[in-house]
């Protein structure tokens, strides 16, 4: 069956620190999202990509970024980590028109 | 800048009764809408999309949409102590491949 993977699923890391969150799809899909979660934030849309070599920056991009050479993966990479980072990232893909996103389980990411 | 709003509740209802959760959105050019439901600690799934004007009926749950009002919603009959989650409202302004806008969610709490 198809899926959508993130890994890893737990991360603590220390303040300065460059991490990199894994997202694999095996839907086919073009299109493939990076969210966070936050108490009091709901979903908040950090980078996009529609296709491979292609990226977009959402509302909270800063301090983060993605690259897509390929149409199953789309890492997402904090620079420097920093506490205000501390987050459950969410991973989503959806096929063309968007119909259903399917998302991943969610690393929950802490930066101490 | 597109907004999603939902009451964050908690909404409390007693087993069987009927869960009325409501959304509405600032894009008068929205085309798209969704309901996701989201368990504690689990990444969200969908429940249910709608498009055109009225009402969508899917089992024990019925989608509404009111374009000119701008205001969809989602009626759970029988509630039941399972269906205990946050809904999370989602819209995507175009019917091509633009990202969800997402509302911070409703927490549904379904006494026995």
């Amino acid at each position: 069956d198809a899926e959508i993977t993130q890994s890893p699923r737990h991360k603590i890391t220390e303040t300065g620190r460059q991490v990199t969150l894994a997202c694999h799809q095996t839907w086919n899909h073009n299109n493939m999202f990076w969210y966070r979660q936050d108490l009091g934030h709901g979903l908040r849309l950090i980078h996009y990509s529609y296709g491979v070599q292609d990226t977009n920056k959402g509302e909270v991009s800063d301090g983060y970024s993605v690259s897509r050479s390929n149409t199953e993966d789309l890492p997402l990479t904090l620079e420097s980590a920093a506490s205000s980072q501390t987050s459950v990232y969410f991973c989503a893909s959806t096929g063309q028109g968007n119909t259903e996103a399917f998302f991943g389980q969610g690393t929950r990411l802490t930066v101490v | 800048q597109k907004e999603v709003e939902q009451n964050s509740g908690p909404l409390s209802v007693p087993e069987g009764a009927i869960a009325s959760l409501n959304c509405t959105y600032s894009d008068r050019g929205s085309q798209s809408f969704f309901w996701y439901r989201q368990y504690s600690g689990k990444s969200p799934e969908l429940i249910m999309f709608i498009y055109s004007n009225g009402d969508k009926e899917d089992g024990r749950f019925t989608a509404q949409l009111n374009k000119a009002s701008q205001y969809v919603s989602l009626l759970i009959r029988d509630s039941q102590p399972s269906d205990s989650a946050t809904y999370l409202c989602a819209v995507n302004v175009n019917s091509g491949n633009t990202p969800l806008v997402f509302g911070k969610g409703t927490r549904l709490s379904v006494i026995a």
